[in-house]
């Protein structure tokens, strides 16, 4: 089974500077996608960003951006420019060849200070 | 186009009760997936419907029950109801299939309380 480990419960940045959430991830699979999901006080849970694991080439989307490490495992999430409309929690999640279900971590909470 | 919605937004329920939650998928999305977030945690699995059939399934009891629509909206049913079934519960909904890996796209969740 796989397993993903966010090991920052909370964070905090302030504004306008670069945060960076870490995440760590167990498989023995070898196709798999990787995502970043944001979860604001709302509660619905908006994706981020989406890796595949055949590629390369990290994942960018705007002021966001990944550090993808496939030897080591890692799917770190890199944000830019922070905003304070970037609080929130932050999951990272896997989704194996089977490709029906999504694996969270814990998440990591994200304070954006003014 | 039509995100994914989902209702109620919160019930209070007794132990012992039953519940329905009911799941629209976004619009041209034929596959729903259903998952129970508590509180402080992420989400976790408990099954997944494509073209009316169960596709998968997390480590949830039978009393977890589920259903597809043609229209491919979605009902989550759950008997029995137990106090630790408080929780968010979050459905997605996706363009898939059998195997294939596709971005799933989040409602904003139904708030279950058992009391």
């Amino acid at each position: 089974a796989q397993t993903v480990t966010q090991s920052q419960p909370e964070m905090s940045v302030q504004e306008a500077e670069t945060v960076t959430l870490s995440c760590t991830y167990d498989t023995s699979e070898s196709n798999y996608y990787l995502f970043w999901y944001k979860q604001p006080p709302s509660r619905q849970m908006i994706l981020v960003i989406r890796q595949e694991a055949y590629k390369q080439q990290n994942a960018t989307e705007n002021r966001f951006s990944v550090n993808f490490q496939k030897a080591a495992k890692s799917f770190s999430l890199k944000i830019s420019d922070s905003q304070l409309g970037d609080t929130a929690m932050y999951f990272c999640a896997f989704m194996g060849n089977a490709g029906n279900m999504l694996t969270f971590g814990g998440g990591t909470r994200l304070m954006v200070k003014p | 186009e039509t995100g994914v919605t989902q209702s109620p937004t919160h019930l209070i329920k007794t132990r012992g009760q039953q519940v329905t939650l009911r799941c629209s998928s976004q619009s041209g999305h034929n596959t729903v997936s259903w998952y129970q977030q508590a509180l402080g945690q992420g989400p976790q699995f408990i099954f997944q419907y494509y073209r009316e059939e169960e596709n998968g399934r997390g480590n949830f009891p039978p009393r977890f029950s589920g259903l597809q629509f043609p229209n491919y909206s979605s009902e989550l049913n759950v008997n029995a109801l137990e106090l630790d079934d408080s929780a968010l519960y979050l459905c997605a909904s996706s363009l898939a299939g059998l195997a294939a890996q596709e971005t799933q796209y989040f409602g904003p969740g139904t708030r279950l309380l058992v009391l």
